[in-house]
């Protein structure tokens, strides 16, 4: 089975901190994905990357940077947290062709 | 830009009945199509998915079919259990040159009444 682990299921984190949200894949996938929830809006890319050290810009990626320094891991980092950037976030990886698989979920509230 | 809606929002049922979630979108050149379900404060999980080529998969008691022409895609829940209870969404992966790009659907929350 396909397992894609988030570090932190909740984060509580203050207006300007710098926040880390990791996620490791254990398939040797290609592409690895972060995505946003919320309420009324849906599932939102930020970014994803279908290589180590390639990234893409998803649809929304202001605020936001990726790191992909190993296969396994991908990394999605807010430089500077504000508070429209509480949400849930879902990291997820595939090969291509192949079934999307997610991780838990990070619920980051910033206060 | 490739739009995905899923009718009916919410739905509920009693235990044992079959039902039908649907998936609609609007560019047809999709590469594939992919059914998740959620359970509250969880991610999603993979439930089925149909390549472009495909007309249909099956597991265990779901059955997902795919009319690309149509733009429209069904979920078939046989014999639905309480344990089914949680929201479904759909998303298609298309564009023309990133078969990356994934859009989800809003979900259709379902609640199987004992």
């Amino acid at each position: 089975d396909v397992k894609v682990t988030q570090s932190s299921r909740y984060l509580v984190k203050r207006t300007g901190e710098k926040v880390f949200l990791e996620c490791v894949q254990d398939m040797d996938h290609e592409n690895m994905f972060w995505y946003r929830q919320d309420p009324g809006l849906g599932l939102r890319l930020i970014y994803f990357s279908y290589d180590v050290k390639m990234k893409e810009k998803g649809d929304i990626p202001e605020g936001y940077s990726v790191s992909r320094e190993k296969k396994e891991r991908f990394s999605l980092i807010l430089e500077s947290a504000s508070t429209n950037q509480t949400s849930m976030y879902l990291c997820a990886s595939r090969d291509s062709g192949a079934p999307l698989h997610f991780g838990n979920g990070t619920r980051l509230t910033v206060t | 830009k490739q739009e995905v809606t899923q009718i009916p929002a919410a739905l509920s049922v009693p235990e044992g009945e079959n039902l039908v979630l649907n998936c609609s979108f609007t560019d047809s050149a999709i590469y594939n199509l992919q059914w998740f379900r959620q359970d509250p404060g969880k991610g999603l999980t993979s439930l089925l998915l149909i390549q472009s080529s495909q007309r249909e998969q099956t597991s265990g008691r779901l059955n997902a079919s795919l009319d690309k022409s149509s733009g429209r895609s069904t979920l078939y829940i046989a014999a639905s259990q309480p344990g089914d209870s949680a929201t479904y969404l759909c998303a298609v992966s298309s564009g023309k040159y990133n078969f990356n790009k994934f859009y989800f659907g809003s979900g259709t929350k379902l609640n199987v009444k004992p």
